[in-house]
């Protein structure tokens, strides 16, 4: 049973320029949350994609955008990326109607 | 305000020692409460959840938690602490009807041979 994949690993991008990240569910998740950590802090909540549709989301500007797919994987966009972007950036997926959220192993982004 | 606190960022203990990890939240509506554990450079494992019933509840690699309602608190507990346990632990909460998470900003756990 694949468990939540993320890609790339690792991203080094400059002031600026845009990124992308991608996730794939567990399989047979239908939902996807997206949470942003920075370096000694907890996870805090960017948004969550349920039926190609953003359910909701948390206090972040709207340099970050997302997508969900019809196969259920998402991406993550952030547009004139920022030092302070520089975090871990970590999927959960989870079925529509129960609260359990699985995370995949995270992107860490550096920019510079 | 929706928050959950972790008092304590670093805790040593000795391998074979018992082990609490505290967490206090404050939520307007009934929570959902959740400890993960994040080893170096990984994501979240799962340790354990609770959502209603017993207030004790067992997780995974040998941990519980007990949720006190009247101290707004689910504190991690595990008897006997191995090395392989040391991680960053971190607490959230949730709720019915609203999709997000708010974590703690974790405790960081250091097992002595």
């Amino acid at each position: 049973d694949a468990g939540v994949t993320q890609s790339p690993t690792h991203l080094i991008k400059t002031r600026g320029q845009q990124v992308t990240l991608r996730c794939s569910p567990k399989s047979g998740h239908d939902t996807v949350s997206w949470y942003q950590q920075a370096l000694g802090q907890g996870p805090q909540f960017i948004f969550q994609y349920y039926e190609e549709e953003e359910r909701q989301r948390g206090n972040f500007p709207d340099r970050f955008s997302g997508h969900q797919f019809p196969n259920y994987s998402s991406e993550l966009n952030v547009n004139a990326l920022l030092l302070g972007d520089s975090a871990l950036y970590l999927c959960a997926s989870s079925l529509w109607d129960q609260e359990t959220q699985y995370f995949g192993p995270g992107t860490r982004l550096l920019v510079l | 305000a929706q928050s959950v606190t972790q008092p304590d960022i670093h805790i040593t203990v000795s391998e074979g020692a018992s082990l609490e990890l505290r967490c206090n939240y404050s939520y307007g509506a009934t929570p959902y409460l959740f400890w993960y554990v994040q080893s170096p450079g990984q994501g979240l494992q799962l340790l354990l959840k609770y959502f209603s019933g017993d207030t004790l509840v067992q997780g995974i690699k040998g941990f519980e938690a007990e949720f006190k309602r009247s101290q707004s608190s689910f504190n991690l507990r595990k008897p006997s602490v191995h090395w392989s346990d040391a991680a960053e632990y971190f607490c959230a909460v949730g709720a019915s009807g609203t999709y997000k998470y708010i974590f703690g900003t974790g405790t960081r756990l250091k097992v002595l041979a």
